[in-house]
This record gives structure tokens, C-alpha cells and sequence, in this order.
């Protein structure tokens, strides 16, 4: 059974880059049919899409944050990553990764299967 | 960037309710809908794709419907279960934006 786990540091500086990493358990994250996600919910309020991946190195980026954003995958480890750089108190939120199937015919794509999500805070 | 607005924000039914929740676009996403079940501290859960198709795996009490600009959840016999906040999603644009959600409570 497919299972996703985030990790990373709960408590990043203000200005500094928040890295976290997903891994993938129970399949392949080269799975022609999967894209990879990550998804972020601020305390209290809704839903935000971050960035995909597809397992051939091809990102997506929310244009909101792409100027700081990186996501990474590493086949080998059956891992995908995000780095924010720069980040403020905004970016204090639970993220998530999530795998989201290729839709054929579909201009984007929805979230299927999710890790339990980490809570990241930005302070000093 | 479409926008999605639900309604309402709250929503205070019994069990054994039927409950109707709306997602209205800012412009037409075809069917490109999906709609996610998410309780306290645990990650949202997909109940519905492409506006009306039943995920595998979640009661059918859950049904959607709709197109072009105007979408429904509904949950025909509220279970207990069944009290959590509810999220639309679309996914017209590889961008997909979510609704603020609604959040289904104990009358």
C-alpha cells in the first residue's frame, strides 16, 4: 500500500530556506502514471498548491512562489523535495505532499493519496 | 487565477440530514472538480473527481454534480462520521486553486 511521509524541520528563521522531504513507501515514485505534489494549509485556514514534480525531473510551480521555490526529486530514494527560500511568517503552514494521477485529458490534476502532513513555523 | 468561493462557510445539520454544499467558479472548469473530506489534524481525504465521480472506497451517500461554473456536494443521510470541513478543488489549470471550505457541524 502506497504510503507518503514527510519530514524536515518544524522551526525555520525568518529569511532562511525551509527544506523538506516526502518519501514514497510501498511503490515506485517512477510510476509513469503519478505526479508529485505538495500542498500547504496555513493554522485555521484553506488549502494552497505549492509545486509538483513528475519522477523525470519536469516541475510545476504555484506562479505565487515560484521565484523562491524548488522541487526536487531523487529516484534512488524513492524521494521527492521542497526548498522555500527566504521565507516570513506567511509561510508558516502544515505542508503536505500528495500524489496526484495522470488525467488524461485533464488540464491539472487533483490529489489522490497524502502523507500526514508536518507543521512548519517560521520564527526566530 | 480562478477563483473558487463555497457556501456556505458553516453548516449545522443532524444526523440523518441531507446536506448540500456549493462551489461556484469564477469561470467555467468544464468538470474539472474535485471535492475533499478533511477532519481535525489529519490531511484532506478525495471523496469526488471530475465534478461527479465517486472516489473509490467513500460511501455513496456522497454524491456531486454540476459543470461549468456551478458545483454540488451532497450527503444524503449525514452520518456522524461525517462532521468535518469540506473543500472543492479545481483543476482546470494545472494551478488548481482550492475553496476556503465549509465546515459541517453537530446541530
Amino acid at each position: 500500500q502506497l504510503q507518503l511521509q514527510e519530514s524536515g524541520p518544524g522551526l525555520v528563521k525568518p529569511s532562511e530556506t525551509l527544506s523538506l522531504t516526502c518519501t514514497v513507501s510501498g511503490g515506485s515514485i517512477s510510476s509513469s502514471n503519478d505526479y508529485w505534489g505538495w500542498i500547504r494549509q496555513p493554522p485555521g485556514k484553506g488549502l494552497e498548491w505549492i509545486g509538483t514534480i513528475y519522477y523525470s525531473g519536469s516541475t510545476y510551480y504555484n506562479p505565487s512562489l515560484k521565484s523562491r521555490l524548488t522541487i526536487s526529486v531523487d529516484t534512488s530514494k524513492n524521494q521527492f523535495s521542497l526548498k522555500l527560500s527566504s521565507v516570513t511568517a506567511a509561510d508558516t503552514a502544515v505542508y503536505y505532499c500528495a500524489r496526484h494521477p495522470s488525467i488524461v485529458g485533464a488540464p491539472g490534476w487533483y490529489f489522490d493519496l497524502w502523507g500526514r502532513g508536518t507543521l512548519v513555523t517560521v520564527s526566530s | 487565477d480562478i477563483q473558487m468561493t463555497q457556501s456556505p462557510s458553516t453548516l449545522s445539520a443532524s444526523v440523518g440530514d441531507r446536506v448540500t454544499i456549493t462551489c461556484r467558479a469564477s469561470q467555467s472548469i468544464s468538470s474539472w472538480l474535485a471535492w475533499y473530506q478533511q477532519k481535525p489534524g489529519k490531511a484532506p481525504n478525495l471523496l469526488i473527481y471530475k465534478a461527479s465521480s465517486l472516489e473509490s472506497g467513500v460511501p455513496s451517500r456522497f454524491s456531486g454534480s454540476g459543470s461549468g461554473t456551478e458545483f454540488t456536494l451532497t450527503i444524503s443521510s449525514l452520518q456522524p462520521d461525517d462532521f468535518a470541513t469540506y473543500y472543492c478543488q479545481q483543476y482546470n489549470s494545472y494551478s488548481g486553486t482550492f475553496g476556503q471550505g465549509t465546515k459541517v457541524e453537530i446541530k
